[in-house]
């Protein structure tokens, strides 16, 4: 069965600029999670989605935010965008919230320059 | 949240069995004990769970201390392609919001030598 997939894989964007990354979670996955990974703090939770609800947020700023459509496609949006918003941006999915395993996509590599 | 304690890095030769310590010494009843594991490039990816019984599958086996305050995630036979960031996480199985999301330390970087 096909994984999880983010899209674009990798991109670069302007200080200032907003940026908007998708992500399609498993056929029948309803959770879908996202996360930064950067050098310096790792692997941070940012924020889940389960039935277009937002379930559990991390401790990131409002510039972050995010939604979950009707078929549990997810995007992830960040306005104004600071150099310190460079990482690698994971989506996860899972059957169900609190579900035992969640499965990951490659991510999307954000630059901002 | 309950945290974990892991080496940061470990090295094995290639077709050796390896055993990759982590502690939690804080772990509540409830809390699950996940391993996930990142090869370079790639997003993380679900090896094993277990709560309070060993337990194996094609990937791994995970052996829980009897008073649960430590874990060890072993492969069987160490692979070049085992090479990879390996995390120790503490999920609480009774869901809610601290059950809705993994929180990753900084994991082991394990090193497979032909």
């Amino acid at each position: 069965k096909a994984g999880v997939t983010q899209t674009p894989r990798y991109l670069i964007k302007t200080r200032g600029q907003q940026v908007t990354l998708s992500c399609s979670p498993i056929s029948g996955h309803r959770s879908v999670s996202w996360y930064q990974q950067t050098p310096g703090q790792g692997l941070q939770f940012l924020f889940e989605y389960f039935s277009e609800t937002q379930r559990n947020k991390g401790n990131f700023p409002g510039r972050f935010s995010g939604r979950q459509f009707s078929n549990s496609r997810s995007e992830m949006n960040v306005s104004t965008l600071e150099l310190g918003d460079s990482a690698l941006y994971l989506c996860a999915s899972s059957r169900e919230t609190g579900g035992y395993g969640y499965t990951f996509g490659s991510g999307t590599r954000l630059t901002v320059v | 949240d309950a945290k974990t304690t892991q080496p940061n890095s470990m090295e094995s030769n290639e077709e050796e069995p390896v055993h990759l310590p982590c502690n939690h010494s804080t772990i509540s009843g409830t809390d699950y004990i996940h391993w996930y594991r990142q090869l370079p490039s790639q997003g993380p990816e679900y090896v094993i769970h277990g709560l309070t019984s060993n337990v194996n599958n094609r990937m791994a086996s995970l052996a829980i201390a009897e008073d649960r305050k430590s874990s060890t995630l072993i492969l069987h036979r160490a692979t070049l392609r085992d090479a990879a960031v390996y995390y120790c996480i503490l999920r609480d199985r009774t869901g809610g919001n601290a059950g809705n999301m993994l929180t990753f330390g900084g994991g082991t970087r394990l090193m497979v030598k032909p």
